[in-house]
Protein backbone atom coordinates (compact mmCIF):
# COMPACT_ATOMS: atom_id res chain seq x y z
CA UNK A 1 0.00 0.00 0.00
CA UNK A 2 1.55 2.82 -1.04
CA UNK A 3 1.63 6.29 1.44
CA UNK A 4 1.80 9.75 2.12
CA UNK A 5 2.83 10.72 5.62
CA UNK A 6 2.75 14.44 6.94
CA UNK A 7 2.54 15.66 10.33
CA UNK A 8 -0.60 16.30 11.64
CA UNK A 9 0.25 19.88 13.60
CA UNK A 10 -0.57 22.40 14.12
CA UNK A 11 2.24 24.15 12.87
CA UNK A 12 2.07 27.62 14.51
CA UNK A 13 3.82 30.34 13.04
CA UNK A 14 3.59 34.44 12.84
CA UNK A 15 2.73 36.75 10.14
CA UNK A 16 5.39 37.16 8.09
CA UNK A 17 7.32 34.67 8.52
CA UNK A 18 8.21 31.20 6.47
CA UNK A 19 6.00 28.50 6.89
CA UNK A 20 7.66 24.82 5.90
CA UNK A 21 5.37 21.95 5.60
CA UNK A 22 6.83 18.37 5.04
CA UNK A 23 5.41 15.11 3.44
CA UNK A 24 7.19 11.92 2.69
CA UNK A 25 6.27 9.29 0.05
CA UNK A 26 6.78 5.30 0.78
CA UNK A 27 6.46 5.00 -3.56
CA UNK A 28 10.32 5.74 -5.36
CA UNK A 29 8.59 5.65 -8.32
CA UNK A 30 6.05 8.32 -7.93
CA UNK A 31 6.91 11.09 -10.85
CA UNK A 32 4.59 14.11 -9.82
CA UNK A 33 2.95 15.23 -6.41
CA UNK A 34 0.64 17.75 -5.54
CA UNK A 35 -0.17 19.94 -2.55
CA UNK A 36 -3.44 20.97 -1.85
CA UNK A 37 -5.37 23.56 0.25
CA UNK A 38 -8.36 22.85 2.45
CA UNK A 39 -9.78 25.87 4.66
CA UNK A 40 -12.00 24.48 7.70
CA UNK A 41 -15.45 23.29 6.05
CA UNK A 42 -14.14 23.73 2.51
CA UNK A 43 -12.88 21.59 -0.34
CA UNK A 44 -9.56 20.78 -1.45
CA UNK A 45 -8.05 23.44 -3.63
CA UNK A 46 -4.97 22.77 -5.89
CA UNK A 47 -2.25 25.41 -5.13
CA UNK A 48 0.93 23.68 -6.26
CA UNK A 49 2.14 20.97 -8.85
CA UNK A 50 5.90 19.75 -9.08
CA UNK A 51 6.97 16.73 -11.64
CA UNK A 52 11.04 16.75 -11.21
CA UNK A 53 13.75 17.16 -8.19
CA UNK A 54 14.43 21.09 -7.57
CA UNK A 55 12.11 23.87 -6.67
CA UNK A 56 9.51 25.23 -8.27
CA UNK A 57 8.01 28.33 -7.11
CA UNK A 58 4.70 30.25 -7.52
CA UNK A 59 4.20 33.69 -5.98
CA UNK A 60 4.48 33.19 -2.32
CA UNK A 61 4.67 29.23 -2.94
CA UNK A 62 7.67 27.09 -3.28
CA UNK A 63 7.63 23.10 -3.53
CA UNK A 64 10.61 21.16 -3.57
CA UNK A 65 11.09 17.97 -4.12
CA UNK A 66 13.53 15.53 -3.60
CA UNK A 67 13.08 11.94 -4.93
CA UNK A 68 16.09 10.17 -3.52
CA UNK A 69 15.06 11.62 -0.09
CA UNK A 70 11.30 10.64 -1.06
CA UNK A 71 10.56 13.71 0.38
CA UNK A 72 8.67 16.87 -0.83
CA UNK A 73 7.78 20.02 1.04
CA UNK A 74 5.78 23.51 0.81
CA UNK A 75 7.30 26.53 1.65
CA UNK A 76 5.25 29.60 2.09
CA UNK A 77 6.69 32.63 2.29
CA UNK A 78 5.67 35.95 3.96
CA UNK A 79 2.62 33.70 5.46
CA UNK A 80 -0.82 35.89 6.09
CA UNK A 81 -3.69 34.93 8.58
CA UNK A 82 -5.98 33.90 5.39
CA UNK A 83 -2.51 30.89 5.07
CA UNK A 84 -4.19 29.38 8.29
CA UNK A 85 -5.63 26.03 6.75
CA UNK A 86 -5.07 22.68 6.49
CA UNK A 87 -2.13 21.61 3.68
CA UNK A 88 -2.62 17.87 1.90
CA UNK A 89 -0.22 16.47 0.11
CA UNK A 90 -1.10 13.89 -2.78
CA UNK A 91 1.38 11.48 -4.76
CA UNK A 92 0.25 8.85 -7.30
CA UNK A 93 -0.63 5.48 -6.78
CA UNK A 94 -2.33 2.85 -8.87
CA UNK A 95 -4.94 4.73 -11.23
CA UNK A 96 -5.80 7.21 -8.65
CA UNK A 97 -3.88 10.23 -5.35
CA UNK A 98 -3.12 8.91 -2.48
CA UNK A 99 -3.47 11.84 0.00
CA UNK A 100 -2.23 12.40 3.53
CA UNK A 101 -3.77 13.32 6.17
CA UNK A 102 -2.64 16.87 6.00
CA UNK A 103 -0.89 19.37 7.94
CA UNK A 104 -2.51 22.29 10.06
CA UNK A 105 -1.21 25.84 9.55
CA UNK A 106 -1.60 28.49 12.11
CA UNK A 107 -0.54 31.85 10.84
CA UNK A 108 -1.16 34.23 13.89
CA UNK A 109 -1.83 38.17 13.49
CA UNK B 1 -17.72 29.40 -16.05
CA UNK B 2 -16.30 25.90 -15.91
CA UNK B 3 -15.74 24.06 -13.13
CA UNK B 4 -17.71 20.82 -10.76
CA UNK B 5 -20.76 21.31 -9.07
CA UNK B 6 -22.20 19.28 -6.60
CA UNK B 7 -25.74 18.88 -4.96
CA UNK B 8 -26.78 19.42 -2.31
CA UNK B 9 -25.02 21.46 -0.25
CA UNK B 10 -26.45 19.59 2.59
CA UNK B 11 -28.34 16.75 3.27
CA UNK B 12 -30.52 14.78 5.90
CA UNK B 13 -31.09 10.85 6.14
CA UNK B 14 -33.05 9.39 8.06
CA UNK B 15 -32.02 5.38 8.92
CA UNK B 16 -32.76 3.36 6.35
CA UNK B 17 -32.77 5.86 3.43
CA UNK B 18 -30.68 5.78 0.40
CA UNK B 19 -29.69 8.81 -0.70
CA UNK B 20 -27.64 10.37 -4.08
CA UNK B 21 -25.35 13.05 -4.56
CA UNK B 22 -25.11 14.80 -7.62
CA UNK B 23 -21.89 15.66 -9.20
CA UNK B 24 -21.44 17.49 -12.64
CA UNK B 25 -18.14 18.97 -14.07
CA UNK B 26 -18.35 21.04 -17.21
CA UNK B 27 -14.43 20.90 -17.91
CA UNK B 28 -14.70 17.89 -20.11
CA UNK B 29 -12.31 15.42 -17.76
CA UNK B 30 -12.56 12.08 -18.41
CA UNK B 31 -11.67 10.76 -14.87
CA UNK B 32 -14.10 11.21 -12.20
CA UNK B 33 -13.82 10.24 -8.22
CA UNK B 34 -15.76 10.39 -5.02
CA UNK B 35 -14.10 10.81 -1.77
CA UNK B 36 -15.53 10.59 1.64
CA UNK B 37 -13.82 12.66 4.30
CA UNK B 38 -14.51 12.66 8.39
CA UNK B 39 -13.72 15.37 10.80
CA UNK B 40 -9.74 15.69 11.11
CA UNK B 41 -9.14 12.39 8.91
CA UNK B 42 -7.70 12.46 5.58
CA UNK B 43 -9.32 11.81 2.22
CA UNK B 44 -10.42 8.25 1.64
CA UNK B 45 -11.85 7.29 -2.11
CA UNK B 46 -14.89 5.32 -2.74
CA UNK B 47 -15.09 5.61 -6.65
CA UNK B 48 -13.71 6.56 -9.37
CA UNK B 49 -14.58 6.43 -12.96
CA UNK B 50 -11.82 6.54 -15.87
CA UNK B 51 -14.05 6.52 -19.02
CA UNK B 52 -18.06 6.73 -19.41
CA UNK B 53 -20.06 3.35 -18.51
CA UNK B 54 -17.08 2.09 -16.63
CA UNK B 55 -15.85 2.53 -12.82
CA UNK B 56 -13.74 1.07 -10.12
CA UNK B 57 -14.14 0.56 -6.29
CA UNK B 58 -11.75 2.52 -4.42
CA UNK B 59 -11.06 1.86 -0.88
CA UNK B 60 -13.78 2.27 1.08
CA UNK B 61 -16.91 1.10 -1.76
CA UNK B 62 -19.28 -0.82 0.70
CA UNK B 63 -22.47 0.64 1.05
CA UNK B 64 -22.25 2.97 -2.00
CA UNK B 65 -22.64 2.60 -5.65
CA UNK B 66 -22.09 5.18 -8.46
CA UNK B 67 -23.21 5.66 -12.22
CA UNK B 68 -21.39 6.66 -15.27
CA UNK B 69 -23.67 7.15 -18.18
CA UNK B 70 -22.48 10.37 -19.64
CA UNK B 71 -19.05 12.00 -19.00
CA UNK B 72 -20.35 14.96 -17.29
CA UNK B 73 -21.90 13.48 -14.50
CA UNK B 74 -20.85 10.67 -11.88
CA UNK B 75 -23.83 10.33 -9.32
CA UNK B 76 -23.22 8.76 -5.79
CA UNK B 77 -25.43 6.93 -3.93
CA UNK B 78 -25.28 5.89 -0.46
CA UNK B 79 -27.55 3.22 0.31
CA UNK B 80 -28.52 1.64 3.93
CA UNK B 81 -25.72 -0.97 4.49
CA UNK B 82 -23.34 2.27 4.86
CA UNK B 83 -23.36 1.73 8.60
CA UNK B 84 -21.85 5.01 8.87
CA UNK B 85 -22.68 7.73 6.45
CA UNK B 86 -22.48 10.92 8.35
CA UNK B 87 -19.43 12.49 6.31
CA UNK B 88 -18.61 14.94 4.29
CA UNK B 89 -17.79 13.64 0.22
CA UNK B 90 -16.02 15.55 -2.16
CA UNK B 91 -16.54 15.14 -6.12
CA UNK B 92 -13.20 15.45 -7.97
CA UNK B 93 -12.43 15.08 -11.37
CA UNK B 94 -9.13 14.82 -13.57
CA UNK B 95 -8.40 15.94 -17.45
CA UNK B 96 -6.78 12.71 -18.29
CA UNK B 97 -6.78 9.43 -16.27
CA UNK B 98 -3.93 9.04 -15.17
CA UNK B 99 -2.74 8.94 -11.60
CA UNK B 100 0.27 11.39 -12.48
CA UNK B 101 -2.63 14.08 -13.34
CA UNK B 102 -4.24 16.63 -10.68
CA UNK B 103 -7.60 16.49 -9.63
CA UNK B 104 -9.59 19.39 -8.81
CA UNK B 105 -12.70 19.13 -6.23
CA UNK B 106 -16.49 20.05 -6.22
CA UNK B 107 -17.20 22.00 -3.06
CA UNK B 108 -18.59 19.49 -1.50
CA UNK B 109 -21.96 17.52 -0.03
CA UNK B 110 -22.06 17.46 4.20
CA UNK B 111 -24.36 14.32 4.35
CA UNK B 112 -25.88 13.85 8.20
CA UNK B 113 -28.11 10.69 9.29
CA UNK B 114 -30.56 11.50 11.77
Amino acid sequence: QKEVEQNSGPLSVPEGAIASLNCTYSDRGSQSFFWYRQYSGKSPELIMSIYSNGDKEDGRFTAQLNKASQYVSLLIRDSQPSDSATYLCAAPGFQKLVFGTGTRLLVSP
Amino acid sequence: DGGITQSPKYLFRKEGQNVTLSCEQNLNHDAMYWYRQDPGQGLRLIYYSQIVNDFQKGDIAEGYSVSREKKESFPLTVTSAQKNPTAFYLCASSPIPSSYNEQFFGPGTRLTVL
